[in-house]
């Protein structure tokens, strides 16, 4: 079975400090995502990755940066945590897709939920 | 207009009964489809996928998939309470090849006992 796992479940972090959050996936996977999910609002991408060192953005990378310096991890950074940033955050990955079509699909972590007070 | 589109619900079944779930989507070149169910306070897990214009059916699960339309449907047989949670539509955008997937913003299904 896949495992994406995210290290840390719940945090609390107050306005303006740096806010980590970690990524593993044990499938030797190529791709890989951050999501924030918000009621009404979906999942929206943040940043994504598709090798070793590379990134790109997603919808909604204001705020956000990422780190991939090993295949199997990737780290959403937020620089200066700010209040309209609390949300639940889904890590994911997913095989490098060799055709238009394809049932890659993406497996998902179990979900960090942060508050920033 | 959004990428992907879905009805937010709640869509409300009796138990026994069929749920059908639309989602609509903009970009003509999207080449895979997906359905997702997610448990309140779970991350979402993939039900099936799909790339063919028709129907794909999986157990009480069937996707249909309309390309002129730009449509995709899941329709689940005989629900049971189990089956209430929320149902993501997503899709694999034009023929790159980074895998990125758009998600819509789900379906809340309610199965009443």
């Amino acid at each position: 079975d896949v495992k994406v796992t995210q290290s840390s479940r719940y945090l609390v972090k107050r306005t303006g400090e740096k806010v980590f959050l970690e990524c593993v996936q044990d499938m030797d996977h190529e791709n890989m995502f951050w999501y924030r999910q918000d009621p009404g609002l979906g999942l929206r991408l943040i940043y994504f990755s598709y090798d070793v060192k590379m990134k790109e953005k997603g919808d909604i990378p204001e705020g956000y940066s990422v780190s991939r310096e090993k295949k199997e991890r990737f780290s959403l950074i937020l620089e200066s945590a700010s209040t309209n940033q609390t949300s639940m955050y889904l890590c994911a990955s997913s095989l490098f897709p060799r055709t238009g079509r394809s049932g890659n699909t993406i497996y998902f972590g179990e979900g960090s939920w942060l508050t920033v007070v | 207009q959004k990428e992907v589109e879905q009805n937010s619900g709640p869509l409300s079944v009796p138990e026994g009964a069929i749920a059908s779930l639309n989602c609509t989507y903009s970009d003509r070149g999207s080449q895979s489809f997906f359905w997702y169910r997610q448990y309140s306070g779970k991350s979402p897990e993939l039900i099936m996928f799909i790339y063919s214009n028709g129907d794909k059916e999986d157990g009480r699960f069937t996707a249909q998939l309309n390309k002129a339309s730009q449509y995709v449907s899941l329709l689940i047989r005989d629900s049971q309470p189990s089956d209430s949670a929320t149902y993501l539509c997503a899709v694999r955008k034009g023929s790159g090849n980074t895998g990125k997937l758009i998600f819509g913003q789900g379906t809340t299904l309610q199965v009443k006992p």
